[in-house]
């Protein structure tokens, strides 16, 4: 069963660039069926979708954050890495990996989560 | 990008009830349309794709329909742990939350 884990720093400082990293066990990330991305959920709030990627490196982001993410795959260490540039307090939040299978264009499966602060 | 707004804010029901959850995009999503389950301190949980279509190991009692702009989760019989915050997300442009649902026990 495919496994997602995400990690990083728990605290950025404003206008540094976040970074984070999902680790994915149980299966490969580089296959043909599914996108892998990231969504987030600000502390009492609802989900928001930040971008995906397919095996071969197309991605597609969220058009209110496009200028500032980047979200690569690592298929020799089957991991997902975001990376989130010039964060501010509205960048505060729960982060999530998740995989999107072709067949059912819905997460599926997600990682636990891993909250993310932006303070001085 | 499509706007997906569900109603009502806050579903208040007892146990046993029938609950019916809307979600409204602001063009036609086709069948692009899934609803999510998320419970406090966990991740959210796949329930229905494509409109209708259960997820791995969701009861039956989850429902999906409906078809272009308007859809629609139903839970034909309300268990205690069926009480949660519920998402509908469309992937027919790019990809879009709506706010969220909260079925609270009432």
């Amino acid at each position: 069963q495919l496994q997602l884990q995400e990690s990083g720093p728990g605290l950025v400082k404003p206008s540094e660039t976040l970074s984070l990293t999902c680790t994915v066990s149980g299966g490969s990330i580089g296959s043909s069926s599914y996108y892998c991305g990231w969504i987030r959920q600000p502390p009492g709030k609802g989900l928001e979708w930040i971008g995906i990627i397919y095996y071969n490196g197309n991605t597609y982001y969220n058009p209110s954050l496009k200028s500032r993410v980047t979200i690569s795959v690592d298929t020799s260490k089957n991991q997902l890495s975001l990376r989130l540039s010039s964060v501010t307090a509205a960048d505060t939040a729960v982060y999530y990996c998740a995989r999107l299978p072709i067949a059912c264009d819905a997460f599926d499966i997600w990682g636990q989560g891993t909250m993310v602060t932006v303070s001085s | 990008e499509i706007v997906l707004t569900q109603s009502p804010a806050t579903l208040s029901l007892s146990p046993g009830e029938r609950a019916t959850l809307s979600c409204r995009a602001s063009q036609s999503v086709s069948s692009y349309l899934a609803w999510y389950q998320q419970k406090p301190g966990q991740a959210p949980r796949l329930l229905i794709y494509h409109i209708s279509k259960r997820a791995t190991g969701i009861p039956a009692r989850f429902s999906g329909s409906g078809s272009g702009t308007d859809f629609t989760l139903t839970i034909s019989s309300l268990e205690p742990e069926d009480f949660a915050v519920y998402y509908c997300q469309q992937r027919n442009t790019l990809i879009t939350f709506g706010q969220g649902t909260r079925l609270e026990i009432k």
